[in-house]
């Protein structure tokens, strides 16, 4: 079953823009990891953050978890072309032995 | 990051016939594999973790004698679906872990039952 609730579920922005999304989890964790995937193909790992970290960043992503929320946001900024994919996150519970709980995605389309 | 392969790309069988997607794990050792599937502008769904040398724990509604999951080697795993059916049409993807936390992904296979 899935855990993570995300939303928005489309969003549409302009290059140059920053596109933040959501996604909300009901369980206890480990980490919560997000991925990108472009149509029909399989998933880019982007960036994992655990449960005792609260903001991460890697180039143009940001990530923020929020425990007490059980929330977790992503940030692009100075979106690009390139960044249209959909965008899912994935929690791995303190006791699911590694196993990825996926949200349902956000999908972004940035247009030039 | 890590590359996992998976083969192949995409499939098309009649009904009835089974088919064997590889899963495999390119320049790291992968104790534990997951395959999902994913319906299409759908997230992933677990179908079951593999760890090498031992059986596949599946997910609740999985039917485990129709998904079978060997996981032979630390670079190798394989889901062969059984007597398919158009249901079964999906996007299969695998993913793999080390000694780390992340799980990194094949690029998936298509199967298309007809």
């Amino acid at each position: 079953s899935q855990q993570g609730e995300e939303d928005p579920q489309a969003l549409s922005i302009q290059e140059g823009e920053n596109a933040t999304m959501n996604c909300s989890y009901k369980t206890s964790i480990n980490n919560l990891q997000w991925y990108r995937q472009n149509s029909g193909r399989g998933l880019v790992h982007l960036i994992l953050i655990r449960s005792n970290e609260r903001e991460k960043h890697s180039g143009r992503l940001r990530v923020t978890l929020d425990t007490s929320k059980k929330s977790s946001s992503l940030l692009i900024t100075a979106s690009r072309a390139a960044d249209t994919a959909s965008y899912f996150c994935a929690t791995d519970g303190d006791d699911s032995w590694g196993k990825l709980q996926f949200g349902a995605g956000t999908q972004v389309v940035v247009t030039p | 990051g890590a590359v996992v392969s998976q083969h192949p790309s995409r499939v098309i069988c009649k009904s009835g016939t089974s088919v064997k997607i590889e899963c495999r794990s390119l320049d790291f050792q992968a104790t534990t594999m997951f395959w999902y599937r994913q319906f299409p502008k759908q997230s992933l769904m677990l179908m079951a973790t593999s760890n090498e040398g031992s059986k596949a724990t599946y997910e609740q509604g999985v039917e485990k004698d129709k998904f079978l999951i060997n996981h032979a080697s630390l670079t190798l795993s394989t889901l062969t679906v059984t007597s398919a059916h158009p249901e079964d049409s999906s996007f299969y993807i695998c993913s793999a872990s080390g000694q780390e936390e992340t799980q990194y992904f094949g690029p998936g296979t298509r199967l298309l039952v007809l």
